[in-house]
């Protein structure tokens, strides 16, 4: 059974970094064609992807948010940590982990989000 | 504004059939496989629908996804209660190199 839990601060001040984990079980990021993913969504407002690790090391990331995101896996604690840098108030939003994997081949374009954790909500305010 | 184009909004009445659409480009939906994500009040997204039209394990045969040039449609038969929830489209973008989500479509069962 596939689970992911993401944690980090609920409160961090403007121009601090925000670390987030997605911490999982029920799959290995060693697994070729499997992947985590990370996407926010701010209150009322539609979902937007940030950024994919997959399990050779390679990862995507959002163009708008690419020079402030990083991603990490730590395969042997089956963890996954995303660092946001300079962070905003317009950057308050549930942040979500998902399992993600190939349905055939690996362009990006056939990856899809099986699964996905809780969230966790991350306000950005002083 | 989303790469993505959804109604912001759908009803229907139980029993009913509903069909909530999804308009991109040539770069993304007109490129790659589109899947759909239901998000019930405060609960995180479930996949319902991956390329464009495979239900995942666990998925109602009450959900069909479609998909012609640049759209997608996602369609639910016998609608229900239960049913009542936001629902995204999602592509990954040849141009931006990133995947795109739509707005989003409230489904309201009346």
């Amino acid at each position: 059974q596939i689970t992911l839990k993401e944690s980090g601060p609920t409160l961090v001040k403007p121009t601090q970094t925000l670390t987030l984990t997605c911490t999982f079980s029920g799959f290995s990021l060693s697994t070729s064609g499997v992947g985590v993913g990370w996407f926010r969504q701010p209150p009322g407002k539609a979902l937007e992807w940030l950024a994919l690790i997959y399990w050779d090391d390679d990862k995507n990331y959002s163009p708008s948010l690419k020079s402030r995101l990083t991603l990490i896996k730590d395969t042997s604690k089956n963890q996954v940590v995303l660092t946001m840098t300079n962070m905003d108030p317009v950057d308050s939003a549930t942040y979500y982990c998902a399992h993600s994997e190939t349905s055939s081949g690996y362009y990006p374009g056939y990856w899809y989000f099986g699964l996905w954790g809780r969230g966790t909500l991350v306000t950005v305010s002083s | 504004q989303s790469l993505l184009s959804q109604p912001p909004s759908a009803s229907g009445t139980p029993g009913q059939r509903v069909t909530i659409s999804c308009y991109g480009s040539s770069s993304n939906i007109g490129s790659n496989p589109v899947s759909w994500y239901l998000q019930l009040p405060g609960t995180a997204p479930k996949l319902l629908i991956y390329s464009n039209t495979q239900r995942p394990s666990g998925v109602p045969d009450r959900f069909a996804g479609s998909e012609s040039g640049t759209s997608a449609s996602l369609a639910i038969s016998g609608l229900q209660s239960e049913d009542e929830a936001d629902y995204y489209c999602a592509a990954w973008d040849d141009g931006l190199n990133a995947w795109v989500f739509g707005g989003g479509t409230k489904l309201t069962v009346l």
